[in-house]
């Protein structure tokens, strides 16, 4: 089974500035992806960012980037230039790569990023 | 563009009544899911749907059954409530698995549940 670990419950950053959100993994499969879903408050969960294990290189999107270390199964997002809108609960989650028509992922315990004035 | 839509939004039940969860997507996706959100836990898969006629037990299914009624329709039933499944619901839908799509959920507003 696989487990996705947050360790940092609560984070807080000033507006524009650029905070760092942590995530580990634990698997034996060697093929797998890895997401970073936003909730916010009052809000439907997105999908933010997604990384497939085989892909050395870090994904992107605007303003969040990813540092995916396949070997320490660590998976942080970066959010630069950070803005009010993404105050939000960020969530890390694993899938298997397979066979079968769903998506079934494992998530994290979420981290509560509050984005300040 | 409604995308999935959940009902109803609160609900308060006392230790062994039952009620139902609904959930419609309109994006004609295949796969349906229900997860729960518990504080410090995250999310936990409690049933799931990949296909239009099956369902199949996630990681905490106990306490629940389902139906997928249609391509559109995903019910979450609580036969006898226990306080333990106080929580906040979510159903998510999915196009198919392969890439570029794979691992892309899109997500209900949520359904607040308390057992009292």
């Amino acid at each position: 089974a696989q487990t996705v670990t947050q360790s940092q419950p609560e984070m807080s950053v000033q507006e524009a500035e650029t905070v760092t959100l942590s995530c580990t993994y634990d698997t034996s499969e060697s093929n797998y992806y890895l997401f970073w879903y936003k909730q916010p408050p009052s809000r439907q969960m997105i999908l933010v960012i997604r990384q497939e294990a085989y892909k050395q290189q870090n994904a992107t999107e605007n303003r969040f980037s990813v540092n995916f270390q396949k070997a320490a199964k660590s998976f942080s997002l970066k959010i630069s230039d950070s803005q009010l809108g993404d105050t939000a609960m960020y969530f890390c989650a694993f899938m298997k790569h397979g066979t079968g028509t769903a998506s079934k992922l494992t998530f994290g315990t979420g981290t509560r990023l509050q984005v300040t004035l | 563009n409604a995308g999935v839509t959940q009902t109803p939004k609160f609900q308060v039940l006392k230790t062994g009544q039952s009620m139902t969860l609904q959930c419609a997507q309109d994006m004609n996706h295949n796969s349906m899911y229900w997860y729960r959100q518990d504080p410090g836990m995250g999310l936990r898969l409690i049933y799931y749907s990949a296909s239009e006629g099956t369902t199949d037990k996630g990681e905490v299914p106990n306490g629940y059954n389902v139906s997928r009624l249609n391509k559109r329709e995903f019910s979450l039933r609580l036969e006898s409530a226990a306080p333990s499944q106080t929580s906040v619901y979510f159903c998510a839908s999915s196009e198919a698995r392969r890439s570029p799509w794979a691992g892309e959920l899109f997500f209900g507003e949520g359904s607040r549940l308390t057992v009292l």
